[in-house]
């Protein structure tokens, strides 16, 4: 069964740096696209960014200048990082696993593992 | 437009039909894929590349596509589906990730 589990600083002062591993115990890295997604309290899913195992990359246009994700493929693990921080990027921040391709006619993409998440709080 | 639009609230009787809808030019080229979501926990996938349930959801939930428009629809609805649900795809570039703002449902 597939798990992620994701770790890092839950308490941020303004200015600094968010830090969040993710890993993937039991699943096969390479197939799949990875995902950094955050909710701020009482609003939607917003996706950060992804990468996939060769380390290509795609991010959210408004955080692009503020967001890197990179892979660690030889410990199945994947990281986020968030520089100068607001409040506004305090959030619940999820890992995600997500599927890729095309069908005959359509093209694909859903999440079919997330990890458990990991609230963020930004305050002075 | 790379957005997917939802409508915000939807309220059905128990045991009832409810239609959840997800607007957006990407989903002329994207199968929508759908999540539901309870406070306090992380999303859960109900249906995916348009009517695919993983294992373990109720057949009570299904999934339709036209044109720019993706539904799920949960047909018998019961009290435990009161939730957030949440459609997603990727853009009509490929190079993003969209999700629409989400619609809360209650169950009456």
């Amino acid at each position: 069964q597939v798990q992620l589990q994701q770790w890092g600083a839950g308490l941020l002062k303004p200015s600094e740096t968010l830090s969040l591993t993710c890993a993937d115990y039991g699943g096969s890295f390479s197939d799949y696209h990875w995902s950094w997604i955050r909710q701020p309290p009482g609003k939607g899913l917003e996706w950060i960014g992804e990468i996939n195992h060769s380390g290509s990359t795609n991010y959210n246009p408004s955080l692009k200048s503020r967001v890197s994700i990179s892979v660690d493929r030889s410990k199945n693990q994947f990281s986020l990082k968030v520089t100068s921080v607001t409040a506004a990027d305090t959030a619940v921040y999820y890992c995600a696993r997500a599927v890729a391709g095309r069908s005959i006619i359509f093209y694909y993409y859903y999440i079919d593992v997330w990890g458990k998440g990991t609230t963020v709080t930004v305050s002075s | 437009s790379s957005e997917l639009t939802q409508d915000p609230t939807v309220s059905v009787a128990l045991g009832q039909t409810v239609m959840i809808t997800c607007q957006g030019d990407s989903l002329r080229s994207y199968y929508a894929s759908w999540y539901q979501q309870k406070p306090g926990q992380a999303p859960v996938l109900v249906i995916y590349a348009k009517n695919n349930r993983p294992s373990g959801i109720p057949d009570r939930f299904s999934g339709s596509s036209l044109g720019n428009t993706a539904s799920l629809t949960i047909t018998g609805a019961q009290a435990e589906d009161e939730a957030d649900y949440y459609c997603n795809s990727r853009d009509s570039s490929g190079n993003h990730v969209l999700f629409g703002g989400g619609t809360k449902l209650t169950v009456l």
